[in-house]
């Protein structure tokens, strides 16, 4: 198993650019999450998902759109980049509710 | 919210020693989980633990959800320990997210 992959693993964008960020999971994991870590910091929350074709919003949801078209990915997008969403961004995935979080590899994206 | 704190801040070890990290949280949590993020940024799973304890090699982990805290023993410290330590918790029927702590930073010298 493969576990939790994320696509890119870099990115430089230019303000106002858009991009979107891919996370596969193989573990067939109702629930899918979507961090950023900034410098000097824990994760927070961006968004989340219990199933497939339902999102939420976490703790730091502003800038961010999500979607969980099938079961095993969950897509972050950025519609128009900010230098403040330069960040590392961390999806992750559980069973359900209480179970140990499985993490990604992250991405590291810029925004100048 | 709950609050996570984590002690201390930083540490600084020659290789050998031997420390304990701290996690207190301020409200019933139903999930507890120990990483360590390495020089490279990865994120790895220590140990999953809301209760009890658990030992995985030189590492071990102690949770007394009663009391609201958590520990992480380190023995024999070695270079590649270096890193920062995460604690995060899942607040009890408040949500699904982990809340996450600032960490611990361990530098390891030898």
């Amino acid at each position: 198993n493969a576990g939790v992959t994320q696509t890119p693993k870099f990115r430089v964008l230019k303000t106002g650019q858009s991009m979107t960020l891919l996370c596969a999971q193989d573990m067939n994991h109702e629930y899918m999450y979507w961090y950023r870590q900034d410098p000097g910091m824990g994760l927070r929350l961006i968004h989340y998902s219990v199933g497939e074709g339902t999102t939420a919003k976490g703790e730091v949801p502003d800038g961010y759109n999500v979607s969980r078209l099938k079961k095993q990915n969950f897509l972050l997008g950025l519609e128009s980049a900010a230098p403040s969403q330069t960040s590392v961004y961390f999806c992750a995935s559980n069973p359900s509710d209480a179970y140990e979080q499985y993490f990604g590899p992250g991405t590291r994206l810029t925004v100048t | 919210g709950i609050q996570v704190e984590q002690s201390p801040p930083d540490l600084i070890l020659q290789e050998g020693a031997n420390s304990t990290l701290r996690c207190n949280f301020s409200d019933s949590v139903n999930n507890l989980q120990w990483f360590h993020q390495n020089p490279w940024g990865q994120l790895i799973n220590l140990f999953y633990i809301p209760s009890g304890t658990k030992q995985n090699g030189r590492l071990s982990a102690t949770t007394v959800a009663t009391e609201r805290y958590s520990l992480l023993y380190i023995s024999s410290s070695q270079t590649t320990d270096s890193g920062v330590y995460f604690c995060a918790v899942t607040p009890y029927q408040a949500g699904t997210a982990l809340i996450f702590g600032k960490g611990t930073t361990l530098s390891v010298s030898s």
